[in-house]
């Protein structure tokens, strides 16, 4: 199995404020990567997909980024309804796998 | 616009089994990968398997062939039998619709759409 690793696995950030989260990937997966956001007691929701590719009806202020290994989710300046989990997922191969999770809460 | 809407029973005793059904509202049943993703209390998601159109399967070996994947296109309907649950196994599960495609040369896979969630409980 491809083991996906995220970091942080939390942060604290302020409204405004830019956050990075990294995904790592085991083997190269190319671009097939994806970001999702999951809300306390939601499904998680697309983000982006294939590293870079914005789902639509998504916010630019999501961005996505990387190849191979190591991948990145930007968020440009942080509002207050980012509050969430996200969690990166390869697509590449089966069994698809999920990363743990980065918690990004309210400083 | 595509909704899924799941059901299936909510309490079950070890070494009983699972069984979870999502309708598909609103959309194509053919040319995606339908897909059972689970999330134990607490934790991250794992992908339990998926089925597309013609009935072809993909499943997780972390479950030991304990689960089963159906599809009913009659009823735009798709299913998850998981046997031998033991309390590991409670979780809430959900069922999504998968996508699949390439650009520029790139393949791409992706879960675009989601049901909201059933809750299973494997207690004694």
């Amino acid at each position: 199995d491809i083991q996906m690793t995220q970091s942080p696995s939390s942060l604290y950030a302020s409204v405004g404020d830019r956050v990075t989260i990294t995904c790592r990937a085991s083997q190269s997966i190319g671009s097939n990567l994806n970001w999702y956001q999951q809300k306390p007691g939601q499904a998680p929701k697309v983000l982006i997909y294939a590293a870079s590719r914005l789902q639509s009806g998504v916010p630019s202020r999501f961005s996505g980024s990387g190849s191979g290994t190591d991948f990145t989710l930007t968020i440009s300046s942080l509002r207050p309804e980012d509050f969430a989990t996200y969690y990166c997922q390869q697509g590449y191969n089966t069994p698809r796998t999920f990363g743990l999770g980065t918690k990004v809460e309210i400083k | 616009q595509v909704q899924l809407q799941q059901w299936g029973a909510g309490l079950l005793k070890p070494s009983e089994t699972l069984s979870l059904t999502c309708a598909v509202y609103g959309g194509s049943f053919s040319g995606y990968y339908w897909s059972w993703i689970r999330q134990p209390p607490g934790k991250g998601l794992e992908w339990i398997g998926d089925i597309n159109h013609s009935g072809r399967t993909n499943y997780n070996p972390s479950l030991k062939s304990r689960a089963t994947i159906l599809i009913d296109m009659s009823k735009n309907q798709f299913s998850l039998k998981l046997n031998s649950v033991t309390a590991a196994d409670t979780a809430i599960y959900h069922c999504a619709r998968g996508v699949r495609g390439v650009i520029i040369l790139t393949d791409y896979q992706y879960m675009d759409v989601w049901g909201k969630g059933a809750t299973v409980t494997v207690s004694s």
